[in-house]
């Protein structure tokens, strides 16, 4: 089955970007979003179609898709941005999500 | 304003069936696919399968095929997802999605139904 890893933590620091990788065979043919969890909380969308932000989303947040690798991008990280963060695509009509990552702002 | 409102908690025991609930609103129920996602305590998320409510075509994850299943009434804009004969394992806070029209992400969640499965 299509599998997606992504790297289990990154730190980064207040006011630094933070980049999330997300693998998986020939990634770049399928469209990737990415979801934002906070601890409690049910997911938000944050990136979908590989790069589009939804309505809402701060500019901060920048997605990318290429070769095996989509990439969230989080340009000058904030405190409220220390959540575990998910990629997802579609293979053959199944869901996949990937692993997740704690992403935590030291 | 779109919502998914999910039933309440459940502690149950092993061998025992189950039904929860994930009701729409705020929308044309019909239109949009709903799908069931799965958090087990401390982990990830993981897709379970998904509903076409218009026809109740529905499409599982291999891991989840023949666990669960997936149904809706219409009338009442409402999904469900149902297991037959629990198991310990399947103690985890489980989520509907709705899937946005003619794109591949979900676009509004439930607050999550928690299940405890416990002899």
């Amino acid at each position: 089955s299509y599998e997606l890893t992504q790297p289990p933590s990154v730190s980064v620091s207040p006011g630094q970007t933070a980049s999330i990788t997300c693998s998986g065979d020939n990634l770049e043919d399928k469209f990737v979003c990415w979801y934002q969890q906070q601890p409690g909380q049910s997911p938000v969308l944050v990136i979908y179609q590989d790069s589009e932000r939804p309505s809402g989303i701060p500019e901060r947040f920048s997605g990318s898709n290429s070769g095996n690798t989509a990439t969230l991008t989080i340009s000058g990280t904030q405190a409220m941005d220390e959540a575990d963060y998910y990629c997802q695509a579609w293979d053959s009509s199944t869901g996949v999500f990937g692993t997740g990552t704690k992403v935590t702002v030291l | 304003e779109v919502q998914l409102v999910q039933s309440g908690a459940e502690v149950k025991k092993p061998g025992e069936s189950l039904r929860i609930s994930c009701q729409g609103a705020g929308y044309n129920f019909t239109i949009h696919w709903i799908s069931w996602v799965r958090q087990t305590p401390g982990k990830g998320l993981e897709w379970m399968g998904r509903i076409d409510p218009s026809d109740s075509y529905s499409n599982f994850s291999p891991s989840f095929q023949g666990h669960v299943t997936i149904s809706t009434d219409k009338s009442i804009s409402t999904a469900y997802l149902q297991w037959s004969g629990l198991k310990a394992s399947d103690t985890a806070i489980y989520y509907c999605a709705r899937q946005t029209l003619g794109g591949e992400y979900f676009d509004y969640w439930g607050q999550g139904t928690l299940i405890t499965v416990s002899s």
